[in-house]
């Protein structure tokens, strides 16, 4: 257990309307990533952090935001979220050893 | 860029043993992870290889080939419980990429 949550772990939406996805750490983990899965791509990355302000975009970053103002939360807004962002959300680490390790996962839904 | 194959599904009897293989393309290579992850749950790191060979824990053994850019994941003794996605991973110059998952299931 890395000691990751995420919050919520379930929320259904609308579109259009802005999403916050949060996520915590108690391990004072330098990079943190944010994740989508979603049938047949596996796991995609949409940002990820190295450190407190330090953010950079992953392979699916369009119509998402990331911000990490602590090294213990990082979270991922969807400024308008839209049906094709429904998916389940991981936020991961990174440990000594190059190993991820995931938080529980949110699922969202955009109607 | 960086990409990775893996078979989509695997089938295999329960006591039998199970590889799943990984091919890679990436710029740059540091090493090739496996994950697990049961349906509804999140992965769960299950081995890294860094350097060429074979990596032995319990049950599961994951070997690497740097000069083939390949790799497989080997389960032995399966169980049921063993039904899951399996994921590889390239740790490259760019943040870790996965494959699509191979998933299997373990019948009686």
């Amino acid at each position: 257990d890395a000691g990751i949550t995420q919050s919520p772990r379930h929320k259904v939406t609308e579109t259009g309307t802005p999403v916050t996805l949060r996520c915590h750490q108690t391990e004072n983990h330098r990079y943190m990533y944010w994740y989508r899965q979603d049938p047949g791509h596996g796991l995609r990355l949409i940002h990820y952090s190295y450190g407190v302000k330090d953010t950079d975009k992953g392979e699916v970053s369009d119509g998402y935001s990331v911000s990490r103002s602590k090294t213990e939360d990082f979270l991922l807004t969807l400024e308008s979220a839209t049906s094709s962002q429904t998916s389940v959300y991981f936020c991961a680490i990174t440990g000594s050893y190059n190993e991820q390790f995931f938080g529980p996962g949110t699922r969202l839904t955009v109607l | 860029g960086q990409s990775l194959e893996q078979p989509s599904e695997v089938t295999a009897v329960e006591g039998a043993i199970v590889q799943i293989n990984c091919t890679y393309q990436t710029s740059g290579f540091y090493g090739l992870s496996w994950y697990q992850q049961h349906d509804g749950g999140a992965p769960t790191f299950l081995s890294y290889n860094g350097l060429d060979g074979l990596e032995e824990t319990g049950r599961f053994s994951s070997f690497l080939s740097r000069s083939d850019s390949y790799g497989y994941l080997l389960l032995q003794e399966l169980q049921m419980k063993d039904s899951a996605s399996y994921f590889c991973a390239v740790i490259g110059n760019t943040p870790l990429v996965f494959g699509k998952g191979t998933r299997l299931s373990v019948i009686a």
